[in-house]
């Protein structure tokens, strides 16, 4: 069952624009939320997780457990944002991670 | 210095060959995984080893064999490759075997595996 979802596929906006790069989980239970970026060229790393309920680069996550969902934002969109994102969900105890299908970021200058 | 390292970069082959891809990490992690990301960018979990120990194997087909010679490697052995066997493969590795608020994945950059 996917545990993970992010409806879009691939999403542009222009700079300087918000931005929200959604993500749905199905997970019973608690989980941790992440949210990893892979720039062109370079590796997949963390970007941010819920648990640190932390602003990375001018991103932020909520996790709203109602709807399932752990949103990322960015009031503002840079160029440099530019990226392949992944949701990923990983339960409290245990060793696997789930991750989305991924949404390609293309902010237009 | 980098932290994963995964060899080669890039594998082209013909179906039917065995061929291996090799992953390093000189962060001390426990735990060091394997994941496959489809040409749809889909990334999914194949294997992970915890102190040469494999903890999560899933549904992937027996030709693919992981092998810990140690914790810090954990290499990744394909026999009698198929066409569908091409994918971006990635190697991570993480401090510990339990997820929780300290664990992140630290990443390879992929080997892209394409077979003809």
């Amino acid at each position: 069952a996917q545990r993970v979802t992010q409806p879009e596929k691939l999403l542009s906006v222009f700079k300087g624009a918000p931005v929200e790069l959604k993500c749905n989980y199905s997970y019973s239970g608690s989980p941790e939320l992440f949210w990893y970026v892979q720039y062109s060229r370079q590796r997949l790393q963390l970007l941010l997780r819920h648990i640190s309920r932390e602003s990375i680069k001018g991103f932020t996550a909520d996790l709203n457990k109602g709807e399932t969902s752990f949103h990322l934002k960015k009031p503002f969109a840079q160029e440099e944002d530019s990226a392949m994102y992944y949701c990923a969900l990983s339960p409290y105890t245990g060793n696997q991670f789930y991750f989305g299908t991924g949404t390609s970021l293309t902010v237009i200058p | 210095d980098t932290a994963v390292s995964q060899t080669p970069k890039y594998l082209v082959t013909q179906m039917g060959n065995d061929k291996s891809i090799k992953c390093e990490q000189n962060l001390g992690h426990d735990t060091m995984y394997w994941y496959k990301q489809d040409s749809k960018k889909f990334l999914k979990i194949m294997f992970s080893y915890n102190n040469k120990e494999l903890i999560i194997n899933e549904t992937v087909p027996n030709r693919f064999s992981p092998k810990s010679p140690d914790k810090a490697h954990l290499n990744l052995h394909i026999n009698s490759l198929e066409l569908g066997d091409s994918a971006v493969y990635f190697c991570a590795s993480s401090r510990h075997r339990a997820a929780g608020v300290n664990e992140k994945l630290f990443f390879g950059s992929g080997t892209q595996l394409s077979v003809l």
